[in-house]
């Protein structure tokens, strides 16, 4: 089944401890993208990448890294999640070719930081 | 700039008709979608414009005008399960997606 897995699905964790978010993707997908999503205002943009070792800046990168060593996975890197990092985080990939040109999402990372 | 504008919130009964209108001004254009959003879920497709004109899928509908930088999303036969977000993304010549803020639709009884 094609689909775009991340873990952990809820994660609970104190100011400055680092994490990381995980995200796979088995549809051979070049484009990869993280967002957040919080009350009100849509999902924005992190960080995206084109493919293996390239990855581009969205709008609200800061407090945020991200690598892509193989096509398959994404990982969300937090060095030191600060409470303003609380939100609902997703990721999302697609293929930059005509066919099935839409994002596929993962089921979304819920994040507390206390 | 990047900018794509839609309403925030809307509201219809159950068995009407609702439009939701989307404008966008991006770096180039490779297409148009529209996601269902429910409360706390994942976006999910559906529906994908990269032609002018109208596609239509079901209860859902989706009209594209390039030239005007407009699309719409048309659904018919409200159903109280359609209480959702629906979230407007272009994705532009370099093959990354836009966001809209997404229009919060309540199907009232």
């Amino acid at each position: 089944e094609a689909q775009v897995t991340q873990n952990p699905r809820y994660l609970i964790t104190v100011t400055g401890k680092k994490l990381t978010v995980t995200c796979s993707q088995n549809m051979n997908h070049e484009y990869m993208s993280w967002y957040r999503q919080d009350p009100g205002l849509g999902l924005r943009q992190i960080y995206y990448s084109m493919n293996v070792e390239v990855t581009d800046k969205g709008d609200v990168p800061e407090g945020y890294k991200v690598s892509r060593k193989e096509k398959r996975n994404f990982p969300l890197i937090l060095e030191s999640p600060s409470p303003n990092q609380t939100s609902l985080y997703f990721c999302a990939s697609s293929t930059i070719r005509d066919r099935l040109p839409e994002a596929f999402f993962g089921q979304g990372t819920r994040l507390t930081v206390v | 700039g990047q900018n794509i504008d839609q309403p925030t919130e809307m509201t219809a009964t159950e068995g009407a008709i609702v439009q939701i209108n989307c404008t966008y001004q991006t770096s180039g254009f490779n297409g148009l979608f529209w996601y269902q959003q429910h409360a706390g879920e994942a976006p999910t497709f559906l529906s994908y414009n990269v032609l002018d004109g109208l596609e239509e899928k079901g209860r859902f509908s989706s009209f594209l005008s390039r030239s005007k930088g407009y699309s719409y999303l048309l659904l018919k036969e409200l159903q109280m399960k359609d209480s959702a977000s629906y979230l407007c993304a272009v994705k532009n010549y370099g093959q990354n997606f836009v966001f809209g803020p997404g229009t919060r639709l309540s199907v009232l009884p």
